[in-house]
């Protein structure tokens, strides 16, 4: 079955750095898209930024476009996101999730900004 | 940006009732292939989000028939036939039709 299992959350100060990693297995991973989905405490769901199966293309929110860049290893079946420049509004669970209409979820890893 | 404008934002039920849940689109969601990519999602407390319907009305796998999608541009309707007590949780709607996706606020259901 499709699994996705995301990593790489953490406490971290406003300024700083985080990667986050999502582990995709259960389907054939190069024929997806890829997207990180956030939810601050509390809150709704946010679309955060979409990668292609074939990391031709890439799309970003507004909120992220510049410090945030997606990537993927489809030898690894992994795609990550590397969050530069972090804010205290950063902070939220980080969903990764399957295919253009988000078919799949992972379990969310945790990001806190914080002073 | 697409806004996506659900209600109601809380929805209590009653076990073995129906509900509805509306989500309206600032723009059509009707696609150049003439696909409507208008999708739900139900979140349990603490757990991550589910898709439940896709394309407007496309129940997922093992999704119960008690849930149902309906509506058309810019007007969508979820309901659900008989309210059961694993049904609580937050439903979001969620277009896919213009960049950037975007959701709904969320609904809330709980039950009475």
């Amino acid at each position: 079955q499709v699994q996705l299992v995301e990593s790489g959350g953490g406490v971290v100060q406003p300024g700083t750095s985080l990667r986050l990693s999502c582990v995709a297995s259960g389907f054939t991973f190069n024929t997806y898209g890829m997207h990180w989905v956030r939810q601050a405490p509390g809150k709704g769901l946010e679309w955060v930024a979409i990668v292609w199966y074939d990391e031709t293309t890439k799309y970003y929110s507004d909120s992220v476009n510049g410090r945030f860049t997606i990537s993927r290893d489809n030898s690894k079946n992994t795609v990550h996101l590397q969050m530069n420049s972090l804010r205290v509004e950063d902070t939220a669970i980080y969903y990764c999730a399957r295919g253009t209409n988000l078919d799949s979820w992972g379990q969310g890893t945790q990001v806190i900004v914080s002073s | 940006d697409v806004v996506m404008t659900q209600s109601p934002l809380s929805l209590p039920v009653t076990l073995g009732q129906p509900a509805s849940i509306s989500c309206r689109s600032s723009q059509s969601l009707v696609y150049t292939d003439g696909n409507t990519y208008l999708n739900w999602f139900h979140q349990r407390p603490g757990q991550s989000p589910r898709r439940l319907i896709y394309k407007v009305s496309d129940r997922d796998s093992g999704v119960p028939d008690r849930f149902s999608g309906s509506g058309s541009g810019t007007d969508f309707t979820l309901k659900i036939s008989r309210v059961e007590a694993e049904d609580v949780g937050v439903y979001y709607c969620m277009q896919g039709t213009h960049w950037p996706p975007t959701f709904g606020q969320g609904t809330k259901v709980e039950i009475k």
